[in-house]
């Protein structure tokens, strides 16, 4: 079974800061793996995602990812935090191959961002 | 853009009440989805529907059903509503991927729903 952990459920860092969340998967098969962010009354938007290409990831807003198999981490950074970055982030596994991959996501991490 | 669009932001229902959660996507996905997101628990898969009147069941199905009559819209039902329903509920689409590829899932604002 495939299943997520990130640890810290809240995570504070001072503007301009490095960001660090932190994301550990266990899967059977080799992993897609995602980090979305949800603003505050909003849906989930994706931020990056791995799909067996390159081992470290760039999305938007400055994030970048980093699959390590040996350690099954897929931790998301950002050299400098903005007050914009405060939000909630999930980070989510799949693996099947078939024509719908079932998202298994984890708790989630709150990020603040202090002035 | 990708825009999915759910009927409400904001339900305060009582318990027992029959409850209708709407969903709609713009994009002719094939793929719909209903989580539903608590504090500490990440987002759980109620159902999803991969074709017009297809439905399978997610991870916590009970208590729920959906309906899918129309590609763009995806319903979600709540029988007899409990409290332990009190939840925000996300809807989602995607593109139905050639094997072996992932298409990301696009997600609406949500629902947050009270059942007193």
């Amino acid at each position: 079974a495939q299943s997520v952990t990130q640890l810290g459920s809240h995570v504070s860092v001072s503007e301009g800061a490095l960001v660090l969340l932190r994301c550990n998967y266990s899967s059977s098969v080799p992993p897609y793996l995602f980090w979305y962010v949800q603003y505050p009354n909003q849906g989930l938007q994706l931020l990056l995602k791995y799909t067996s290409a390159a081992t470290l990831v760039k999305g938007i807003n400055g994030f970048e990812a980093e699959f390590k198999k040996s350690e099954t981490s897929f931790h998301l950074t950002k050299p400098s935090a903005h007050m914009s970055d405060a939000a909630e982030y999930f980070c989510a596994v799949s693996g099947t191959k078939t024509s719908y991959d079932k998202v298994i996501f984890g708790p989630g991490t709150s990020l603040s961002v202090i002035p | 853009d990708v825009k999915v669009t759910q009927s409400s932001r904001y339900l305060v229902k009582r318990t027992g009440e029959k409850v209708f959660l709407e969903c709609v996507q713009d994009m002719d996905h094939e793929n719909m989805f209903w989580y539903r997101q608590d504090p500490g628990l990440g987002l759980r898969l109620i159902y999803f529907s991969y074709d017009v009147k297809m439905k399978e069941k997610g991870d916590i199905p009970e208590g729920y059903s959906v309906s899918r009559e129309k590609k763009e819209r995806f319903s979600l039902i709540l029988e007899s509503a409990s409290t332990n329903q009190t939840s925000m509920y996300l809807c989602a689409s995607s593109l139905r991927p050639p094997f072996g590829a992932y298409n990301e899932q696009f997600f609406g604002p949500g629902t947050r729903l009270t059942v007193l």
